[in-house]
């Protein structure tokens, strides 16, 4: 199975601040059609888990713009540029190219 | 608007089985690969099976194969998962959600494995 390796495990934030999460992948996740399901979703406490970001760098519809995914082949990066409250949780990476679908351990983000 | 409601959770003995349902609505069911995930009390997220839009292809994670069934009817725009020969390490939270690009997840439901 790809194995998924988050950092930091968790992470403490100013209003405001900016921070980045990282994913890191046991394999590839290039898939043979050319795209890369590397997914990261939101999970508020309490909560059900919700999609932020799709195919490494698609944002969902709805989720605001301070959120943004980048990366490839084995090394992702979810950023949050400019932290707000609603933003505390618990944060995975998800990937889809390779059966079975794994997530990362999370980060989970909390406000100072 | 899409909501996804799982019900059929509660407290049941090892061994014992237990059916959870998942009724959509708000978009074209039909056309979606869904899945479950489960996340154990206080731990992250395991995706446990997936099952094609037309319900042709199933898929388990190993520690479940055998012991749990994925399925789906179109015409209710419902997601099963029949669970048999129950584990204490069942025990957890489970989401519907829509496959691969998960955009729409339940509220879940809780499953608890105990005697």
């Amino acid at each position: 199975d790809v194995v998924l390796t988050q950092t930091p495990p968790t992470l403490s934030a100013t209003i405001g601040q900016s921070v980045s999460i990282s994913c890191r992948s046991s394999q590839s996740l290039l898939d043979s059609d050319g795209d890369t399901y590397l997914n990261w979703l939101l999970q508020r406490p309490g909560q059900s888990p919700q999609l932020l970001i799709y195919s490494v760098s698609n944002l969902e519809s709805g989720v605001p713009n301070r959120f943004s995914g980048s990366g490839s082949e084995t090394d992702f990066t979810l950023k949050i540029s400019g932290v707000e409250a609603e933003d505390l949780g618990v944060y995975y990476c998800m990937q889809a190219t390779h059966a079975p679908l794994t997530f990362g351990s999370g980060t989970k983000l909390e406000i100072k | 608007e899409v909501q996804l409601v799982e019900s059929g959770g509660g407290l049941v003995q090892p061994g014992r089985s237990l059916k959870l349902s998942c009724a959509a609505s708000g978009f074209t069911f039909s056309n979606y690969y869904m899945a479950w995930v489960r996340q154990a009390p206080t731990k992250g997220l395991e995706w446990v099976a997936s099952i094609t839009n037309s319900g042709g292809s199933t898929y388990y994670r190993d520690s479940v194969k055998g012991r749990f069934t994925i399925s789906r009817d179109n015409a209710k725009s419902t997601l099963y998962l029949q669970m048999d020969s129950l584990r204490s390490e069942d025990t957890a939270t489970y989401y519907c959600t829509s496959g691969a690009t998960p955009d729409y997840w339940g509220q879940g439901v809780m499953v608890t494995v105990s005697s």
